[in-house]
């Protein structure tokens, strides 16, 4: 079945860096767009932006530029984030979502149809 | 960039009853808005997309409407498992998501 497989949880210090992984299995990996949402604790969704698969052309979304890096490992049907110079405030489960595709129409990858378990980082020194 | 506001921010209803949830863009976003559902510890589902249309598996009791600005997610006969967090997002200008409405039982 279509699914996306995070890695596991992560502690780590302020400062350091973090990369989270996605594993898509059960269908074309190169054929959907790959979105990335934070959630901090007993907050909100935050759409962080997508990347191309295809391409490998990530998107930011504004707040996400700078310490933020989306990357692909297509041989393996992988996404990644990083996150460097880690702070306080980047505490949050981490979730990869795959892009709807709708045949012959545009721009519908920012829906968000299979999504990933979620990714909890804690950043503590 | 848009901001869309969810309104209530909690909701206490009964299963049976009908809820309104409603998500207000700050410009228009034509009828380019989901809806997602969260339930407590879990990835959030995709209900509706493009305002109206349920995804796929989404029992009919879920219906969705707007355009522009003013968008509204409808359960018509709540379900003991409707109970949970509700996401408005909209796809005009990148992916952002409104603050969310809590769905709670009475």
């Amino acid at each position: 079945q279509v699914q996306l497989e995070q890695s596991g949880s992560e502690l780590k210090k302020p400062g350091a860096s973090v990369k989270v992984s996605c594993k898509a299995s059960g269908y074309t990996f190169t054929s959907y767009a790959l979105n990335w949402v934070r959630q901090a604790p007993g907050q909100g969704l935050e759409w962080m932006g997508w990347i191309n698969t295809n391409t490998g052309n990530p998107t930011y979304a504004q707040g996400f530029t700078g310490r933020f890096v989306f990357s692909l490992d297509t041989s393996v049907s992988t996404a990644y984030l990083q996150i460097s110079s880690l702070k306080a405030d980047d505490a949050a489960v981490y979730y990869c979502a795959r892009g709807m595709q709708i045949p012959g129409r545009s721009y519908y990858f920012y829906y968000m149809d299979v999504w990933g378990k979620g990714t909890t980082g804690t950043v503590s020194s | 960039d848009i901001v869309l506001a969810q309104s209530p921010a909690t909701l206490s209803l009964s299963p049976g009853e009908r809820a309104t949830l409603s998500c207000r863009a700050s410009q228009s976003v034509s009828n380019y808005l989901a809806w997602y559902q969260q339930k407590p510890g879990q990835a959030p589902r995709l209900l509706i997309y493009d305002a109206s249309n349920r995804a796929t598996g989404i029992p009919a009791r879920f219906s969705g409407s707007g355009s522009g600005t003013d968008f509204t997610l409808t359960i018509s006969s709540l379900e003991p498992e409707d109970f949970a967090v509700y996401y408005c997002q909209q796809r005009s200008k990148g992916g952002t998501f409104g603050q969310g409405t809590k769905l709670e039982i009475k």
